[in-house]
């Protein structure tokens, strides 16, 4: 199957700092990526959809100005948590899609906020 | 709007059984995929077997085949023959085919598979 990767695998922060997130489809081009949030014992919850050469589309409730998408190549997608703060900390995981068919999942990136 | 329900948060199975995991949904969309995932302890998203909803046969992966039942907007995973790296969580998930590939998942079930 086609691999996502995601980097860091896990980052520690101060509060007040911002935090960059990278997602790579490293051997498909994906036009369209996603980013979730997972705590713990929980499901994922999807934050955006991140488009190539336009503006994430975000869900409800997700503060566009305190996660950052960006999405600049076909084969890179970006989340910067701005500001980061204690209750930002959680599992963000990215997915690349290849059609309907399959969604590949990056490894996850456990961020810890103090 | 599309929603996944998965009633069963935790379940467990002796080491060579079968158990069934459950999993319905709810959409107005004609064609779609439907999905399960496994997450293990390292949070790894893999795929385990996918549904196309214009697709009477149920899926089949080795070990692990699918109930699929369209009318009832019903999706059950069994998984046979249950082996000790089946143990991780379990997620449906639901694709339309139109719009932008969007996954919608459910809560999730625990499975543990006992020796």
């Amino acid at each position: 199957g086609a691999v996502v990767s995601q980097h860091p695998s896990w980052v520690i922060c101060k509060s007040g700092t911002s935090v960059k997130i990278e997602c790579r489809s490293l051997d498909f081009q994906a036009t369209t990526m996603f980013w979730y949030r997972q705590f713990p014992k929980q499901s994922l919850m999807l934050m955006a959809t991140s488009n190539e050469g336009s503006k994430a589309t975000y869900e409800q409730g997700v503060e566009k100005d305190k996660f950052l998408i960006n999405h600049a190549s076909l084969t890179l997608s970006t989340l910067t948590v701005t500001s980061a703060h204690p209750e930002d900390s959680s599992f963000y995981i990215c997915s690349a899609s290849r059609g309907y068919t399959e969604a590949f999942f990056g490894q996850g990136t456990r961020l810890t906020v103090v | 709007a599309q929603t996944v329900t998965q009633s069963q948060p935790e379940m467990s199975v002796q080491e060579a059984e079968t158990v069934t995991l459950s999993c319905t949904y709810d959409t107005s969309e004609n064609n779609y995929y439907l999905f399960w995932y496994k997450q293990p302890p390292s949070r790894q998203m893999i795929l385990v077997i996918r549904q196309e909803a214009y697709k009477q046969q149920n899926a089949t992966e080795n070990r692990f085949s699918v109930n699929f039942q369209k009318a009832a907007k019903s999706f059950s995973l069994k998984i046979s023959d249950s082996q000790l790296g089946d143990t991780a969580m379990y997620f449906c998930a639901f694709s339309a085919t139109s719009g932008t590939y969007k996954y919608i998942f459910g809560t999730g079930t625990r499975l543990k598979v006992l020796a």
